[in-house]
């Protein structure tokens, strides 16, 4: 089983659509957790970061965690075409002073239609 | 302003060929990365260095080696190419480690598309 889980979909929706973007994990010492864009033949780019459980907002953009039921969510509201692209989880643990390897999930295609 | 630059962008190598791929970054970044990226398999980490001088092993590590002599550069080789590593390689750098402070993005490149025969 891999330690993080992410349907690679792929995910179309209309433009205007709320989208929602799940990664689950197992590993209860993740405390990090990002969301990365990735535009087809580019890397990834960092969208969003959140620490802990709880709600961060940017924009359009809404990331969630839940780590009691081991559960983060990526929200993207009125989405558009340029929304187009693959969105990788990733997270960490922090050991100590040491901090852990990023784990990203397999990556979930999503494209928006005008 | 260039970020992380890769070359070459594409190569097929035949089983057994020798390669190395250059990653360059104009950040002063102190971390850098090395990941190979499949279908259904994510980002795995290869091979990461924490400062110039410095290399480590990462997730998949075996038949690759690194080096990273000077700060802005690190280097990805391949001493007998397998089909088994065909993929798209990325590098990555990072000022800390990526979960430091508020958050210390991985800053990418745009990959180098590898293929064994």
């Amino acid at each position: 089983q891999k330690e993080v889980e992410q349907d690679p979909g792929p995910l179309s929706v209309p433009e205007g659509a709320i989208v929602s973007l799940n990664c689950t994990y197992s590993n209860s010492a993740f405390q990090y957790f990002m969301w990365y864009r990735q535009y087809s033949r580019k890397g990834p780019e960092l969208l969003m970061y959140t620490y802990s459980s709880g709600n961060k907002e940017d924009g359009r953009f809404t990331a969630q965690v839940d780590k009691s039921s081991k559960y983060i969510s990526l929200f993207i509201r009125d989405s558009q075409p340029s929304d187009s692209a693959t969105y990788l989880c990733a997270m960490s643990a922090k050991t100590g002073t040491s901090y852990g390897k990023l784990t990203f999930g397999q990556g979930t295609i999503l494209t928006v239609h005008p | 302003n260039a970020g992380v630059t890769q070359t070459p962008k594409f190569r097929v190598l035949k089983t057994g060929q020798s390669m190395t791929l250059l990653c360059a970054q104009d950040m002063n970044h102190e971390y850098m990365y090395w990941y190979r990226q499949d279908p259904g398999m994510g980002l795995r980490l290869i091979h990461y260095s924490v400062g110039e001088g410095t290399t480590a092993k990462g997730e998949v590590p075996d038949g690759y080696n690194v080096s990273r002599l000077k700060k802005q550069n690190f280097l990805l080789g391949l001493e007998s190419a397998a089909p088994s590593q065909t993929s798209v390689y990325f590098c990555a750098s990072s000022p800390t480690h990526p979960t430091g402070g508020a958050g210390s993005p991985l800053h990418f490149g745009n990959g180098t598309r590898l293929t064994v025969t």
